[in-house]
């Protein structure tokens, strides 16, 4: 079945520096979604990217979705103690209300 | 964005009894809605797919006599742990996808519930 992976799994940085994860999938998929899970808390919805290549920002948070659709990353620029979670990458074989599969997820950590 | 409530938030109960978890979608209808469970540090396993009027569609491994799903109406999913054993004690979170523009949706996901067995 369909694998998603993420790497890595725990990132502890310095409060302000850079952060990246990376997703990658076993399939090749039709849009991937990111979300952010605060410890107790449920997964919160941040992007969808659906085109090959696309990158999108959120102020300090950068997305790529692969050219060839199977891998994506997310980038936060000067980490601040809010970034603290883990975020999961969601990847969907198919549109309309086809089910998503979950990367591992990454576990940040921010050190003031 | 929407909001999807879920209840109880948490619940305690004996081993061999049933619990029900209800995930209601407040603002808008969903004709589908989904069923994780999480283990603590990992990450979200989808359980079911649940579908407004029709039977649920199960991931492979998962018991449907053991976790019983019923979409009843377009707000409203339930998911029943029958005969709950330590093993079950988990965070049982459900989605809905909304549309939201194209064919593509985002999912808003229920605060979840902590079920544990004793």
């Amino acid at each position: 079945g369909q694998q998603v992976m993420q790497i890595p799994q725990y990132q502890h940085v310095q409060e302000g520096e850079d952060f990246t994860t990376y997703c990658n999938s076993s399939t090749t998929l039709s849009n991937i979604q990111w979300y952010k899970q605060r410890p107790g808390g449920h997964p919160v919805f941040l992007i969808q990217l659906v085109k090959s290549g696309e990158v999108k920002k959120q102020k300090r948070l950068t997305f790529q979705f692969g050219e060839a659709k199977k891998n994506s990353s997310l980038h936060i620029t000067a980490t601040q103690t809010t970034d603290v979670g883990t975020y999961f990458c969601a990847g969907r074989v198919g549109g309309g209300y086809q089910k998503v599969t979950f990367g591992t997820g990454t576990k940040l950590q921010v050190i003031p | 964005g929407a909001v999807v409530s879920q209840h109880p938030s948490w619940v305690i109960c004996k081993s061999g009894t049933s619990v029900k978890i209800e995930c209601r979608s407040l603002d808008f209808q969903a004709t589908t809605m989904f069923w994780y469970r999480q283990f603590p540090k990992q990450s979200l396993m989808l359980m079911a797919t649940s579908n407004e009027g029709s039977k649920a569609t199960y991931e492979q491994g998962v018991e449907k006599d053991k976790f019983l799903i019923n979409h009843a109406s377009l707000t409203l999913s339930t998911l029943t742990v029958t005969s709950a054993h330590p093993e079950d004690s988990s965070f049982y979170i459900c989605s809905a996808p909304k549309l939201s523009g194209g064919a593509y949706n985002e999912q808003f996901f229920g605060p979840g519930t902590r079920l544990t067995v004793l």
